[in-house]
């Protein structure tokens, strides 16, 4: 089993719309962990992070973590065409297939 | 310059060449990465080194050799490439070099290599 999934998608939502991004990962001994955005032809740069189980909140970004399940999620409110790319999860150096995400106007 | 730099940006090779791709990060850190991003295929993880030290190595083919001479610098050799070894191939690096889960990977923006 990977230690972080990820459903690769595509998601294809309206300018608008609240985005939903889900991961799933295998050990309950991970503490933090990482959003990253990748846009075309760049590298992925770090979009959020965070520590356990709870939310943390930046912007009209929201991550969440669920220890209980296992269970880590990325909310996008009001989503902008400019959000379309693709967004990975990971712990440490490990990371999920990646979502690729369209906000169409 | 900040950052990971990566060089050259795009690439194009015959399966007998030889060629290396270059990382520098600006950033102090202390680990750097080799990674494989295939089109529609996760990341892939290929070197990671720690303090010049190679501490991971994915199963990778042989025909790529990392190079690590300092803390800094990163190369890649490649040779013998295949045709589906044409891929983004992304550097990165980060602070902490034990591969723990709260030091996030700084990237830079990859070689594009086609292997004809």
């Amino acid at each position: 089993q990977k230690e972080v999934e990820q459903d690769p998608g595509p998601l294809s939502v309206p300018e608008g719309a609240i985005v939903s991004l889900n991961c799933t990962y295998s050990n309950s001994a991970f503490q933090y962990f990482m959003w990253y955005r990748q846009y075309s032809r760049k590298g992925p740069e770090l979009l959020m992070y965070t520590y356990s189980s709870g939310n943390k909140e930046d912007g009209r970004f929201t991550a969440q973590v669920d220890k209980s399940s296992k269970y880590i999620s990325l909310f996008i409110r009001d989503s902008q065409p400019s959000d379309s790319a693709t967004y990975l999860c990971a712990r440490g150096w490990r990371f999920g297939a990646g979502t690729r995400l369209t906000v169409k106007p | 310059e900040t950052g990971v730099t990566q060089t050259p940006r795009h690439l194009v090779m015959g399966m007998t060449n030889k060629k290396s791709l270059k990382c520098e990060q600006h950033l102090g850190h202390n680990a750097m990465y080799w990674y494989k991003q295939s089109a529609k295929k996760p990341l892939e993880l290929m070197f990671v080194y720690s303090l010049e030290e190679r501490v991971e190595n994915n199963s990778v083919p042989s025909r790529f050799s990392p190079e690590c001479p300092n803390s800094s610098h990163l190369f890649l050799h490649l040779h013998t490439l295949q045709p589906e070894d044409s891929a983004l191939y992304l550097c990165a690096s980060s602070q902490d070099p034990t591969g723990t889960d709260n030091s996030p990977l700084h990237f830079g923006n990859g070689t594009r290599l086609t292997v004809t």
